[in-house]
């Protein structure tokens, strides 16, 4: 199975800041990954798909770059509404998993 | 608007059996395939099923494979887990998804239904 790790685990910073979330494949991926966005108690919300592609709806300051192994979420300019936590799932092959998560928090 | 919404979830003793359910609506599930994804307490996201439009493909994770199973209604427009020999640590909460047409990433979720195991 296709292992994701996900850093940093946990990341504080102040509204305006540029965040950048790392996912990092056991094997290549190709373009096949996605990014999630989760609020306490929330679902999940898809965000970026393709690697770089983003989903409809969702802010431009979010934006996804990477491939093979290796990929990043960056947010822009961290806004107040952007806490919660990130996943990373690729969809390269069965069984499609996710990374262990990163948890955004607003100083 | 595309709405998934989850029930069925409860309190079940170890060797249990549950059935989730997930209505859609705003869209017709029969162009889709779906999936189950849960998230036990404090947890991340974990991939549990995946049923195809036609439910000809189903796959599940080796954590739930051989106890849990998939099935949809398309004429219903809904979908099903149905849970059995439940563990402590299969507690969790259990959001059904939309898979996109493209790729199988998931573009709509339910909310989530609470599966608690304890005796």
């Amino acid at each position: 199975d296709i292992q994701l790790t996900q850093s940093p685990s946990t990341l504080s910073a102040f509204v305006g800041d540029r965040v950048t979330i790392t996912c990092r494949a056991s094997q290549s991926l190709s373009s096949w990954l996605a990014w999630y966005q989760q609020k306490p108690g929330k679902a999940p919300k898809l965000l970026i798909y393709k690697a770089s592609s983003l989903e409809s709806g969702v802010p431009s300051r979010f934006s996804g770059s990477g491939s093979g192994t290796e990929f990043t979420l960056t947010i822009s300019s961290l806004q107040p509404d952007d806490f919660g936590s990130y996943y990373c799932q690729h969809y390269s092959d069965y069984p499609w998993t996710f990374g262990q998560g990163t948890k955004v928090e607003i100083k | 608007e595309d709405q998934l919404v989850e029930s069925g979830g409860g309190l079940v003793q170890p060797g249990g059996s549950l059935r989730l359910s997930c209505a859609a609506s705003g869209f017709t599930i029969s162009t889709y395939s779906l999936t189950w994804v849960r998230q036990a307490p404090g947890k991340g996201l974990e991939w549990i099923s995946f049923i195809n439009s036609l439910s000809s493909t189903t796959y599940y994770a080796d954590s739930v494979r051989g106890r849990f199973t998939i099935s949809r209604d398309n004429a219903k427009n809904s979908l099903y887990l149905q849970m059995n020999n439940l563990r402590d640590e299969d507690t969790a909460v259990y959001y059904c998804a939309r898979v996109n047409t493209a790729a199988i990433y998931f573009d709509s979720w339910g909310q989530g239904t609470l599966v608690t195991v304890s005796s």
